[in-house]
């Protein structure tokens, strides 16, 4: 159901740009990219969200491609605090429900 | 603002016995969700309730498995009888809903981390 696809796992170093891809090859015309970050045992944290353009806030960037058949959320300079499980889902339209997928571990090392 | 608010965050219990996890949802927010989180399946949606009313609960599990919203502000997901495979962390988040609009945000509570023995 969660119609993405993320690696299970990344490493990043403190201060470098982290680059998250995510693979929703099936995605629909109406259906939006959102991104969530889950620090260990807190509640999922809204990072950011697209259609088709290039979207950016004091978090993170999102870079969808023309297509619309992949994303990749970035870090800009990534600290130890950013480590964390990063979900890229994708919105259904017809209902308001958020799929959650595996996501990706993003390990920050100094 | 407070935030989502659950409680208990611990719940320790016996095998039979009845659960209850509360939750309340952002002031101003119409739409309420609870989703289990566990190792082996991650984060599942079990039921979501707009203005009060469920809207959609096929990821109830089963039977044993109930939740209701009597107003705005208050929110329950009940076990009963609880089973070991129940264990889990519970969270409710809840999101302003407009129609089908593309700026609705979940927020999330810090959960309740369930332990049935």
């Amino acid at each position: 159901d969660a119609k993405t696809t993320q690696p299970p796992s990344m490493d990043c170093a403190e201060g470098r740009a982290a680059n998250l891809p995510c693979n929703h090859s099936t995605i629909s015309g109406n259906e939006y990219v959102y991104w969530y970050r889950q620090i260990h045992s807190q509640g999922p944290q809204y990072i950011i969200h697209g259609l088709k353009n290039n979207e950016t806030n004091e978090m993170a960037s999102l870079i969808i491609t023309e297509d619309r058949k992949s994303s990749t959320l970035i870090l800009p300079h990534a600290t130890l605090r950013d480590t964390a499980v990063y979900y890229c889902i994708v919105r259904v339209y017809n209902f308001n429900k958020f799929y959650f997928g595996s996501g990706t571990k993003l390990n920050v090392k100094p | 603002d407070a935030g989502v608010i659950q409680s208990p965050r611990h719940e320790v219990t016996e095998m039979g016995q009845e659960v209850t996890l509360r939750c309340k949802p952002i002031s101003g927010h119409n739409s309420l969700f609870w989703y289990r989180q566990t190792m082996m399946r991650g984060l599942e949606l079990l039921i979501y309730f707009n203005n009060n009313v469920p809207i959609d609960d096929s990821g109830m599990p089963e039977d044993r498995f109930s939740a209701k919203m009597p107003n705005a502000s208050f929110s329950t997901l009940k076990i009963q009888p609880s089973e070991p495979r129940d264990s889990a962390v519970y969270f409710c988040a809840s999101s302003l809903t407009r129609g089908q609009g593309p700026n609705e945000k979940l927020f999330f509570g810090s959960g309740t981390q369930l332990s049935v023995l």
